[in-house]
């Protein structure tokens, strides 16, 4: 069975800094999400990662994937406010019909 | 663009009601997925469909049912509403899903459901 695990669970920050959010999953995959929700809404799709090494970055989020470690990591520089929201990893197998398994989320605060 | 889109919204229901939620997309999306979210659990996968007629069960499937008589909706019923399915219920679409491709599912905007 499919685990995915996020560290940390939640996180408050202040406005300027960095940090990582850490995600492991437990057996092998086919493809790394990160979504991000706001308080209430949906969630938005951030990053699909599909191999080893794979970096993506958008603004002031950058996520990486090593498929040997089992480990996906989102990191924030200079973190601003708006910032602030749940993020999600979610894990995808081809062979258990194209299925999501999701972490438990970061909740992010970032502080002025 | 509509996208994904839920109804209805908003709902409260008594013990051993029976309702259905309601799930279109206008996306040509072979892939549909029914998923619940309760408090610090994620998302966990109720039912889900890989193309017109089909569906199968994911994680968490017992006391929902589902049905795609059309490529565009997906159904998720609930026969006899139990206060365990007090939760925020969302559906996502995607393209099949092929070696390669980077698509995400689209997420619609959730229904939230309490059940007395």
């Amino acid at each position: 069975e499919l685990k995915v695990e996020q560290n940390p669970l939640f996180l408050s920050m202040q406005e300027g800094k960095n940090y990582t959010i850490y995600c492991n999953y437990s057996t092998t995959s086919d493809r790394l999400y990160w979504y991000r929700q706001d308080p209430g809404k949906s969630l938005e799709s951030l990053f699909v990662l599909l191999s080893n090494g794979a970096v993506k970055q958008e603004g002031r989020l950058m996520a990486s994937l090593d498929t040997k470690a089992r480990l996906s990591t989102l990191h924030i520089t200079a973190a601003v406010h708006d910032l602030s929201a749940t993020y999600f990893c979610a894990v995808l197998k081809e062979t258990s019909g194209s299925r999501l398994t999701f972490g438990e989320g970061t909740q992010l605060t970032v502080n002025p | 663009n509509a996208g994904v889109t839920q109804t209805p919204k908003f709902r409260v229901l008594k013990t051993g009601q029976s309702m259905t939620l309601l799930c279109a997309q206008d996306m040509n999306h072979e892939y549909m997925y029914w998923y619940r979210q309760d408090p610090g659990m994620g998302l966990r996968l109720i039912h889900y469909s890989v193309g017109e007629g089909t569906t199968a069960k994911g994680e968490v499937p017992d006391g929902y049912n589902v049905s795609r008589l059309k490529k565009q909706n997906f159904l998720l019923g609930l026969e006899s509403a139990a206060p365990s399915q007090t939760s925020v219920y969302f559906c996502a679409s995607s393209y099949e899903v092929l070696q390669g491709s980077n698509q995400p599912q689209h997420f619609g905007d959730g229904t939230r459901l309490s059940i007395l």
